[in-house]
């Protein structure tokens, strides 16, 4: 059974600080995801890593994944508080037809970033 | 180009009533998949749909079923309802089921009495 986990599960932090959150998963994993979602909100989608050393970036977030170690990071440089929000990391796996067998969600991530 | 839009929007019901939420997915997308978002057990995956046949189903009773109509609508079904059914069901669409982004719509928030 494939696992996801995240952590730090809360954090908060101040404006102007860098942060690392951190997801691990138990299998290898073909795709993974992370999504962000604001209270009362859907998931918005962020990021998909597709390989090994994969790195993505947009604005203040950037996205890593070491298919090795199984792990998956969310970077927060110079934090503001519009980034405030609880971040999902996802995995999936590709059936050997090619479909995908549904997404496992970690817990989330619930930051708080403080003025 | 519209969204992923779920109805209704909010639902209440009571202990064994049987409720059904229905998906629009993005003009194009062909896959529907449906997710479970309680504060206790996060977010868990329900079923997967692509040319009305379900592809995959995840770890749910029976009384969870869905389908999905020629046009890629997506319905999904919970009979008997039970208090623990109170959650937030999203919907996500993609072009298809191999395909890397899944789009989620606003959810329909339910509320078992």
């Amino acid at each position: 059974e494939l696992k996801v986990e995240q952590n730090p599960l809360f954090l908060s932090m101040q404006e102007g600080k860098n942060y690392t959150i951190y997801c691990n998963y138990s299998t290898t994993s073909d795709r993974l995801y992370w999504y962000r979602q604001d209270p009362g909100k859907s998931l918005e989608s962020l990021f998909v890593l597709l390989s090994n050393g994969a790195v993505k970036q947009e604005g203040r977030l950037m996205a890593s994944l070491d298919t090795k170690a199984r792990l998956s990071t969310l970077h927060i440089t110079a934090a503001v508080h519009d980034l405030s929000a609880t971040y999902f990391c996802a995995v999936d796996i590709l059936e050997s037809g090619g479909g995908a067998d549904g997404l496992t969600f970690g817990k989330g991530t619930h930051l708080i970033i403080q003025p | 180009k519209a969204g992923v839009t779920q109805t209704p929007r909010y639902l209440i019901k009571t202990r064994g009533q049987q409720v059904t939420l229905s998906c629009s997915p993005i003009s194009g997308h062909r896959s529907v998949s449906w997710y479970q978002q309680t504060p206790g057990q996060g977010l868990q995956f329900l079923f997967e749909y692509f040319s009305e046949t379900q592809r995959n189903k995840g770890n749910f009773p029976g009384r969870f079923s869905g389908r999905q109509f020629s046009n890629s609508r997506s319905e999904m079904n919970v009979s008997t309802l039970e208090l623990g059914d109170s959650a937030l069901y999203l919907c996500a669409s993609s072009l298809g089921p191999s395909q890397e982004t899944q789009y989620f719509g606003p959810g329909t928030r339910l509320l078992v009495l």
